[in-house]
């Protein structure tokens, strides 16, 4: 298995400001991914964290939006841009662990946008 | 793309009871995955289940990959396995991309 942590576990942030999320794993990892959980749904992939290149995006997600860095096998973050209340949702990091097929879930960090 | 539909929507049970819960998919995957959230967001991994069958305490799960289903049994609930039951499957494109049902939310009262 693999631990996760994420910063902050929640904000709340005004209208047009950015927000960024980290998150750490304990160990190296080749597939890191970001999701987001709005209020009442399921989760929904945003992007596939790259180490070393750009992150790859699912379809409704910008990088403009969304810019994700991966500077490492062990650590990513996750920016919120110009945020509206539409933006309120949790968000959580997971990574894949090579050989286990699984993939591992942070405890999220919960936006509220005012 | 692939579609993840699972069942009931939500559920109420009184403690003691069992209960099964449902997930169809339309194509064929290489990954299905059981998670429960609890009440405050964390989502924790129940089974790693492409087929076959687990078990674990109280809970077991079947998958009939040939017939793309999955049944998770939570057998004798208790209060603290109210939340929100995901089933998420990964495509057999090498992506390990989850993609998740919309979740069966169960509330076990005492």
């Amino acid at each position: 298995s693999a631990v996760i942590s994420q910063k902050p576990s929640r904000d709340i942030c005004q209208r047009g400001t950015s927000l960024t999320i980290q998150c750490q794993v304990d160990s190296q990892v080749t597939m890191m991914f970001w999701y987001r959980q709005q209020p009442g749904q399921s989760l929904t992939l945003i992007a596939t964290a790259n180490q070393g290149s750009e992150a790859t995006y699912e379809s409704g997600f910008v990088i403009d939006k969304f810019p994700i860095s991966r500077p490492n096998l062990t650590f990513s973050t996750l920016t919120v841009s110009n945020m509206s209340p539409e933006d309120s949702s949790i968000y959580l990091c997971s990574v894949d662990i090579a050989n286990a097929d699984t993939q591992y879930f942070g405890p999220g960090t919960r936006l509220t946008v005012l | 793309g692939i579609q993840v539909e699972q069942s009931p929507p939500d559920l109420i049970l009184q403690e003691g009871a069992n209960s099964t819960l449902r997930c169809n998919f339309s194509d064929s995957v290489n990954n299905l995955q059981w998670f429960h959230q609890n009440p405050w967001g964390q989502l924790i991994n129940l089974f790693y289940i492409p087929s076959g069958t687990k078990q674990n305490g109280r809970l077991s799960a079947t998958t009939v990959a040939t017939e793309r289903y999955s049944l998770l049994y939570i057998s004798s609930s208790q209060t603290t396995d109210s939340g929100v039951y995901f089933c998420a499957v990964d495509k057999m494109d090498s992506s390990y991309k989850l993609i998740f049902g919309s979740g069966t939310r169960l509330l076990v009262r005492p």
